[in-house]
């Protein structure tokens, strides 16, 4: 049983798309993240949302718009893709008081 | 400037051989916590340092805070090929973790 899944595991698409990225978790948190690997491997929070509520929106444009329907599902839409989105994006989750996030296994995005 | 500065940036050994890998910052910090990145997966918590002067083994793997709470370190003994991957050490603060910009680790066999 995955803990943290995210949907789908690659995706290609033309500049100026728009397209989305799922994250569901099992595990129970109060609190789930959206993070952006580089090419360099650095890994750098876009979002964060306790219990459905957004509490972190780290300088993102806002062409990217997260959205939790429930405390265990947080997806992300982009829009208007840029060349510049590419990137492997993980969906994370934890539980305040407890130390140590769980992630997904990423999706790779690829903008072309 | 990073939060956290991680050296050396990329390490090769061979199997059998020793390495440490550094996380350093200016901050204090109530706690650090290490992961292992393996391709094509998420991190993965190893472990989580809270005590200053702390030092917690996780079979070959030591993982020491240290006193002052701004730095900590991973000693891995006798490394494998399976210990490949990219090391992030990362803080805690404020509904978000940071992470420093990894040690990618290579154990040649």
């Amino acid at each position: 049983d995955t803990a943290v899944s995210q949907t789908p595991k690659y995706l290609v698409t033309q500049m100026g798309n728009d397209k989305s990225i799922k994250c569901e978790q099992n595990l129970g948190h109060d609190t789930m993240y959206w993070y952006k690997q580089d090419s360099k491997k650095f890994l750098k929070i876009m979002f964060s949302y306790n219990n459905k509520e957004l509490i972190i929106n780290e300088t993102v444009p806002n062409r990217f718009s997260p959205k939790s329907p429930d405390k265990a599902h947080l997806n992300l839409h982009i829009n208007s893709l840029e060349l510049g989105d590419s990137a492997v994006y993980f969906c994370a989750s934890s539980q305040i008081g407890q130390s140590g996030y769980t992630f997904g296994s990423g999706t790779r995005l690829t903008v072309v | 400037t990073q939060l956290l500065e991680q050296s050396p940036q990329f390490l090769s050994i061979q199997e059998g051989e020793n390495l440490t890998v550094y996380c350093n910052s200016s901050s204090v910090f109530s706690s650090l916590q290490w992961y292992r990145q393996e391709p094509g997966e998420g991190p993965v918590l190893l472990v989580t340092v809270v005590t200053g002067g702390e030092v917690k083994k996780l079979k070959r793997l030591t993982f020491q805070f240290g006193d002052a709470r701004k730095d900590s370190s991973l000693h891995i003994t006798a490394a494998q090929p399976g210990d490949t991957g990219l090391y992030l050490c990362a803080a805690a603060n404020d509904y978000k973790l940071s992470f420093g910009a990894g040690t990618t680790v290579t154990v040649r066999a």
